[in-house]
């Protein structure tokens, strides 16, 4: 069955450092999503992103944090200088026609 | 924007018991109520949707109802193993063709005893 895949699956920081966080979405599908979940809290939209540009975006999703889709097959997070209020899991998701988010298994962000 | 609460954050339940979690959005423009399962260090993973043009839906022991009127929707689990213990997210939005922006609810802890 087609999976989302994220790499990595737990990064450590030091606050202020710059991180990449790598998706690579099911092939078919062509929207894509970054979330966020705070330890014990709800999963949070950051961003979606279609036909090679952001579609929309959340409060959350403030100038230090940027996406890319490099080539054909990965879609990235970029946070320019990590806080410590970034520590988070960070998941990826796409969908295809039917409008169904499909999430990888996150990655571990954490802040030091 | 559009608020999605979801009640109980916790829920035990002895096995072969029935769960129901129930969640209430504010956007009557959304049209769009997955439900996402996450097992502990996992994503969230989609295990029934409904859509604004359906009142209920059934997937062998998991069925979603959805009251547009009322704007809520609920999660029924009938016969409930250990292997349904988990968190559960109710989500809505707006869907538009292939694109949705899930709102989600704060999730609820079943506990499934054997």
């Amino acid at each position: 069955e087609p999976e989302v895949t994220q790499t990595p699956s737990h990064q450590v920081t030091q606050m202020g450092q710059e991180v990449i966080l790598r998706c690579v979405p099911i092939s078919n599908h062509l929207y894509f999503y970054w979330y966020r979940q705070i330890l014990g809290q709800k999963v949070e939209f950051l961003v979606s992103f279609y036909n090679n540009e952001i579609s929309e975006k959340s409060e959350i999703f403030d100038d230090q944090f940027s996406v890319e889709r490099p080539d054909g097959s990965n879609f990235t997070l970029k946070i320019r200088s990590t806080k410590l209020e970034d520590s988070a899991m960070y998941f990826c998701a796409s969908s295809g026609g039917t409008g169904e988010l499909f999430f990888g298994e996150g990655s571990r962000l954490t802040v030091l | 924007g559009e608020n999605v609460e979801q009640h109980p954050s916790t829920l035990s339940v002895q096995e072969g018991d029935s769960a129901v979690i129930k969640c209430t959005y504010s956007d009557s423009a959304s049209n769009y109520f997955p439900w996402y399962k996450q097992e502990l260090g996992k994503g969230p993973q989609l295990i029934i949707d409904i859509r604004s043009n359906v009142g209920e839906k059934k997937d062998q022991r998991i069925a979603v109802t959805l009251n547009k009127t009322a704007k809520h929707f609920s999660l029924h689990i009938t016969e409930t193993q250990p292997e349904d213990s988990a968190v559960y997210f109710c989500a809505a939005s707006i869907g538009a063709g292939g694109y949705s922006t899930l709102t989600f609810g704060k999730g609820t802890m079943l506990l499934v005893s054997p």
